[in-house]
């Protein structure tokens, strides 16, 4: 069965640091691989997904993911932090066996502190 | 377009009560998932439907949750009767089949709390 794992629900960084969040998966199959952001009272926005090819994927506000086969990664960075960058973060991955269904991590809390 | 609808955005009701919350997907998509989003355990995806047949209802918690589909642009989640462990926050999300990254997009959320 797939799972996602984030290491981290709450990560603090000071504003304009580098922003690491890490998410590793498990998938008996190729995966499709996302990074999503919750904003406080909204939906879930899509940041950036890894479907084939190029393994760096370069996303919406500065962010990027790379995709790791070897260690079964699919780690977010930015290089500098901005206030606005404060959100609760969730990377998922596609479920074998089901065309659409996605299992999603259970989130990491990002703090930019001033 | 205007992305993923739903309503109401907050609901507040008794225990006992009915509640229905409502979503509209983005048009041309075919399929429509709801998700359940609480503290304690996450996003758990509740059911969800592929041209307007319900494909896998397992994440349902109990017979007093149903949806339905009755179109492909309206779908609604009751709740009944509802009860104070209901209390979180719904989403419906949709997708498309001619997408090539299987990539949701997710509704604003409709808050339920459940006195």
């Amino acid at each position: 069965a797939q799972s996602v794992t984030q290491l981290g629900s709450h990560v603090s960084v000071s504003e304009g640091a580098l922003v690491l969040l890490r998410c590793n998966y498990s998938s008996s199959v190729p995966p499709y691989l996302f990074w999503y952001v919750q904003y406080p009272n909204q939906g879930l926005q899509l940041l950036l997904k890894y479907t084939t090819g190029a393994t760096l994927v370069k996303g919406i506000n500065g962010f990027e993911a790379e995709f790791k086969k070897s260690e079964t990664s699919f780690h977010l960075t930015k290089p500098s932090a901005h206030m606005s960058d404060a959100a609760e973060y969730f990377c998922a991955v596609t479920r074998s066996g089901s065309a659409r269904q996605l299992t999603f991590g259970s989130g990491t809390q990002l703090t930019v502190l001033p | 377009d205007a992305g993923v609808i739903q309503s109401p955005r907050h609901e507040v009701t008794e225990m006992g009560q009915e509640v229905t919350l409502r979503c509209k997907p983005i048009s041309g998509h075919d399929y429509l998932f709801w998700y359940r989003q609480t503290m304690m355990r996450g996003l758990e995806l509740l059911i969800y439907f592929n041209n307007n047949v319900p494909i896998d209802d397992s994440g349902m918690p109990e017979d007093r949750f149903s949806a339905k589909m009755p179109n492909a642009s309206f779908s609604t989640l009751k709740i009944q009767p509802s009860e104070p462990r209901d209390s979180a926050v719904y989403f419906c999300a949709s997708s498309s089949l001619q997408g090539t990254g299987k990539e949701q997009y997710f509704g604003p959320g409709t808050r339920l709390t459940v006195t």
